[in-house]
Parts: C-alpha cells; sequence; structure tokens
C-alpha cells in the first residue's frame, strides 16, 4: 500500500522567513505533485515533478524531487501573507492507476 | 478553458437516505477521478474512469457506493444509503490521459449528512 507522509503537519510562520516541507513516499514513483488548498476551496496545481532531481520554481515556492530517497520538498523563500493555505503532496499508483495518493496536508499559517 | 463542473455544491441529506453527484469532466480529458475529502484530511481516491472504464475503484465501499461515467464524458457518484461517516467534499478530477498528465479538481461536493 502506498503511503504518503508529510511534515510538518502544522506550521505557523512569520512574513519573510524561510521554511521548507517535506514530502516522504513510501513506493517506488517518478511522479510528485504539490497542490494547495485554501480554506472552503477545490485543489489548485502547483508543481508536477516527472523525474528524479527535477526542480520546478513559481514565485516564493520551490519545489524538488529525490526518487531515490523518496522524498520531495517544498521550500518557501521569504513567506507572505497570501501563501497561507494548506499544501498537499500526492504521489500516483504508476501504471494504468495513476489515481492519487495524497498525504494528510500542511498547513501553513503566515503572520503579517 | 472551462473547469471541471460539479453539481450541487451542497448538499444536506439524513442517514439512509440515497444522494447522487455529478461531474462534467474538462473538454477532451479521457480521464476522470473521484475523491472523498473527509475534514482536516487528504483527498482519498474513490474511483477511476478512462473513458466510460474503470481502472481503479479498490477504495470504493460498493456496498453503498456506486459510480458511473456513460459515454465516457459527464459521470455521476451515488451513495446509498448514507451513513453518518460519509459526510465528506466529494472531488472530482479529469486529466488529458493516463501517464504523466496533471490532474485538474473540481470546486466539490459538500455533503452532510445528519
Amino acid at each position: 500500500e502506498l503511503k504518503v507522509e508529510q511534515n510538518p503537519l502544522f506550521l505557523s510562520m512569520q512574513e519573510g522567513k524561510n521554511y521548507t516541507i517535506y514530502c516522504n513516499y513510501s513506493t517506488t514513483s517518478d511522479r510528485l505533485y504539490w497542490y494547495r488548498q485554501d480554506p472552503g476551496k477545490s485543489l489548485e496545481s502547483l508543481f508536477v515533478l516527472l523525474s528524479n532531481g527535477a526542480v520546478k520554481q513559481e514565485g516564493r515556492l520551490m519545489a524538488s524531487l529525490d526518487t531515490k530517497a523518496r522524498l520531495s520538498t517544498l521550500h518557501i523563500t521569504a513567506a507572505v501573507h497570501d501563501l497561507s493555505a494548506t499544501y498537499f503532496c500526492a504521489v500516483d499508483g504508476g501504471g494504468g492507476a495513476d489515481g492519487l495518493t495524497f498525504g494528510k496536508g500542511t498547513h501553513l499559517i503566515i503572520q503579517p | 478553458e472551462a473547469g471541471v463542473a460539479q453539481s450541487p455544491r451542497y448538499k444536506i441529506i439524513e442517514k439512509r437516505q440515497s444522494v447522487a453527484f455529478w461531474c462534467n469532466p474538462i473538454s477532451g480529458h479521457a480521464t476522470l477521478y473521484w475523491y472523498q475529502q473527509i475534514l482536516g484530511q487528504g483527498p482519498k481516491l474513490l474511483i477511476q474512469f478512462q473513458n466510460n472504464g474503470v481502472v481503479d475503484d479498490s477504495q470504493l465501499p460498493k456496498d453503498r457506493f456506486s459510480a458511473e461515467r456513460l459515454k465516457g464524458v459527464d459521470s455521476t457518484l451515488k451513495i446509498q444509503p448514507a451513513k453518518l461517516e460519509d459526510s465528506a467534499v466529494y472531488l472530482c478530477a479529469s486529466s488529458f490521459g493516463v501517464m504523466n498528465t496533471e490532474a485538474f479538481f473540481g470546486q466539490g461536493t459538500r455533503l452532510t449528512v445528519v
């Protein structure tokens, strides 16, 4: 059974600080996804990481993937209040069944 | 480009009643997923369709949940009879194909069972 673990689950930080969210998964997969969810809203795709060593950046967010360590990170640089949300990582099952297995999410609060 | 459409947005029913949710995926997307998201948790895959065929329904509680995707476009998810623990947001998502493609999510249907 594929398991996806995120940490931390809750994070409160101040604007301007840097922090990293970690995502570990239990089986081999070359595809990892990061989503953002605002309260009461659906999931917004942030990054799709498709190969070992992949690094993608968008604004203050940067995601990386190490398939050998089965680890992905989401790094936040100089956080701003607008980044407050819940962030999920997800891994697909591989093969023809590529439905995603999600982590529990990291609830991020950035205080002004 | 229109996104994934779902209806209704909210539904409140009593336990043991039945309920149905509807999803219209992004035009041209062959793969459709239904996920259940319980408050405070990540979404859990219920069923995956490729066109009108089921690819994975291993986590669908088949004694009470059913889903269909007639003609490979719209899909409905039904719960009969509903239990209190079915209270959740039901998310529909679609993707262009099966391999290496990004899934786009709809707004979801928030179900409350009382």
